[in-house]
């Protein structure tokens, strides 16, 4: 069965700092690959999505993602954290083939932007 | 458009008893997910429906059941609750069938407290 891997489980930060969240995952074949934010008392929220083509996606509210397939990898990045993206974050994988649409979500981090 | 709406927000049961929880998907989708979120298990899929079907079932006990009505709402059962099934239970619609690039819009959850 694949797997998601956070390796990140409290990441704190002072604004202005720059951020990279770590994700692997491990499954062999083709992945829909995403990272979810979860604010405080909120649903999740899409922050970006790969499906496939150019393997840096840039998402909403200035977070991007690079997918490195020899390392199964989906690492969230962005420049410049601000105090408003205190918040968890997950990874999730869907493999594809079949009719499944089942996500496989990480453990989450949770992020700490101290003003 | 409207979003996914998941009722009630938020429930207190007694161990032993039963519980429904439902999703109204956004409109024009087809798919719909549930997903429980616990602190110690994080995000774990629960199962899938399209078109009435279950598609997809994850690793639960029976006491765990769901259903689709013809216009895509969907309710999910648990019975005979247990102490460990206080949880926040996420439900997610999808475009369409196919496991190709799809993405999940997740509702707010309804809190599921067992006591």
């Amino acid at each position: 069965a694949q797997s998601v891997s956070q390796h990140n489980h409290h990441v704190i930060l002072s604004e202005a700092a720059s951020l990279e969240l770590g994700c692997n995952y491990s499954y062999g074949g083709t992945v829909n690959l995403f990272w979810y934010v979860q604010y405080p008392g909120q649903h999740l929220q899409l922050l970006l999505k790969y499906f496939s083509g150019d393997p840096l996606v840039k998402g909403i509210k200035g977070f991007e993602a690079e997918f490195i397939k020899s390392k199964f990898s989906f690492n969230l990045r962005k420049p410049s954290v601000q105090w408003s993206d205190t918040a968890e974050y997950f990874c999730a994988v869907n493999p594809l083939g079949g009719s499944a649409r089942q996500l496989t979500f990480g453990s989450g981090t949770q992020l700490t932007v101290l003003p | 458009k409207a979003g996914v709406t998941q009722t009630p927000r938020y429930l207190i049961k007694t161990r032993g008893q039963q519980v429904t929880l439902s999703c109204s998907p956004i409109s024009g989708h087809r798919s719909v997910s549930w997903y429980q979120q616990t602190p110690g298990q994080g995000l774990q899929f629960l199962f899938e429906y399209f078109s009435e079907t279950q598609r997809n079932k994850g690793n639960f006990p029976g006491r765990f059941s769901g259903r689709q009505f013809s216009n895509s709402r969907s309710e999910m059962n648990v019975s005979t609750l247990e102490l460990g099934d206080s949880a926040l239970y996420l439900c997610a619609s999808m475009t369409q069938g196919g496991g190709l690039n799809t993405e999940a819009f997740f509702g707010q959850g309804t809190r599921l407290t067992v006591v």
